[in-house]
């Protein structure tokens, strides 16, 4: 079945630093591929999304890339905020109405 | 306007009980769905209704149902609440599988 693998967290960063955290997958066929982020106390919201291969789904300073080749999708900003202090979640949506969830990345910035 | 919204938004109650969360989403989407979050932030789905019909139901237990008197609304009954069932659940919705609209959750308590 499909699946969702993203790095453990918690990612721990300074104001101003870069942020990468990785989302490998599985799955048949060519699924669209998301990240949401979910701020605390909140219900999870789209960061962005991407639908095929090679397209570069951005939003509010973050981007990832569809990776076909490698089965991937990085989520990476060059300069993270305290603000951007959330938990992040790569999933995908294959050839059902069943979307597939990865474990969650928590992200903490520190000023 | 709320796209989607549930209550309650805290919910605690005593093992045994039985207790219902509301969900209604004013997007038109096609599909509802219920999520189940633990302490660490896991993201486990329990319910899929797309229009009107169950289309998923992943291991969870029949003290669970789900009810679905319209394309705009799925509830959850729980009976018989056990205290493993304490957790923040989530109503989210989507047009066919893609972009996952979600609630604020209802975080229950169970004592």
């Amino acid at each position: 079945g499909d699946s969702v693998t993203q790095m453990e967290g918690p990612v721990t960063l300074s104001e101003e630093a870069c942020l990468t955290i990785n989302c490998t997958y599985t799955a048949t066929g060519y699924p669209s591929l998301f990240w949401y982020v979910q701020y605390p106390g909140e219900g999870l919201q789209l960061l962005l999304k991407a639908t095929k291969a090679d397209d570069k789904g951005s939003n509010k300073g973050f981007e990832a890339t569809y990776r076909k080749e490698t089965t991937s999708f990085h989520l990476e900003k060059g300069s993270v905020q305290v603000s951007d202090s959330a938990v992040y979640f790569c999933a995908l949506r294959g050839g059902s109405y069943i979307p597939t969830f990865g474990r969650g990345t928590s992200l903490i910035v520190h000023p | 306007d709320t796209a989607v919204s549930q209550t309650p938004k805290y919910l605690v109650t005593q093992m045994g009980n039985d207790k219902s969360i509301k969900c209604e989403q004013n997007l038109g989407h096609d599909t509802m769905y219920w999520y189940k979050q633990d302490s660490k932030k896991f993201l486990k789905i329990m319910f899929s209704y797309n229009n009107k019909e169950l289309i998923i139901n992943e291991t969870v237990p029949n003290r669970f149902s789900p009810k679905s008197p319209d394309k705009a609304h799925l509830n959850l009954h729980i009976n018989s609440l056990e205290l493993g069932d304490s957790a923040v659940y989530f109503c989210a919705s989507s047009q066919e599988g893609d972009t996952q609209y979600f609630g604020p959750g209802t975080r229950l308590t169970v004592l």
